[in-house]
């Protein structure tokens, strides 16, 4: 299995355009989440879908920020417009709900400069 | 709410050295996860243990062992014969039953081993 796949790897642009994240989650999963990494936050949790459908999305930061999920492949999480401080590593995560082990597997992540 | 506290921040310690990792967890579930994650300098997030709140059991794995007390709502990570490989950040992570199995993360530890 490929794991879970991000992308882009890398992104730099301006304050004020649009960032578009993606994410396919491992197989057979039917859990995605999406977390932020900072150096003053830590790691913490955006957004979470079961099955497709978003179940909380309390650590979106605020409106400039969206998540979808449009089938079981594939999610993206959006920023527009993006701002200097949405700057962190973005990571996307999978686990399987059914399954005695709830590990999550944790893409490579996506660093996001804003300049 | 749950809460994860991993005191510290920094530790730096000799090849061949042992080292534990501290991690103290809150929660109002009797039903939960803990886990910990290493993430490296390459960036990516590695699992490394699961243990559900009814298995007390210590848990020994080559060099690693971790000892999970309910008592004191800890989940300490020790490694033992450090190795400089062993560099990197160490996240402990809980996991609610109740929450669709999303992680809160502590603060991480990051340990440097020096030859």
């Amino acid at each position: 299995d490929a794991g879970v796949i991000q992308s882009p790897r890398h992104e730099v642009t301006e304050m004020g355009q649009e960032v578009t994240l993606r994410c396919k989650p491992i197989s057979g999963h039917n859990s995605l989440f999406w977390y932020r990494q900072t150096m003053m936050r830590g790691l913490e949790l955006l957004i979470y879908f079961n099955n497709n459908v978003p179940i909380d999305d309390s650590g979106m930061p605020e409106d400039r920020f969206s998540a979808k999920m449009p089938n079981a492949s594939f999610s993206t999480l959006k920023i527009q417009p993006s701002e200097p401080r949405d700057s962190a590593v973005y990571f996307c995560a999978s686990n399987d709900l059914g399954s005695s082990y709830n590990e999550q597997f944790f893409g490579p992540g996506t660093r996001l400069t804003v300049l | 709410a749950q809460k994860v506290t991993q005191a510290q921040t920094e530790i730096s310690v000799v090849e061949k050295e042992d080292v534990t990792l501290d991690c103290v967890y809150e929660t109002r579930d009797t039903t939960y996860y803990l886990f910990w994650y290493k993430q490296p300098p390459s960036g990516e997030l590695v699992f490394l243990i699961r243990r559900n709140s009814f298995d007390e059991q210590n848990e020994i794995s080559g060099r690693y062992s971790w000892n999970f007390q309910k008592s004191t709502s800890s989940f300490n990570f020790t490694i033992t014969a450090s190795q400089v490989v062993d560099s990197a950040v160490y996240f402990c992570a809980l996991s609610d039953f109740n929450a669709g199995n999303m992680l809160t993360f502590g603060g991480g530890t990051r340990l440097m081993v020096k030859p």
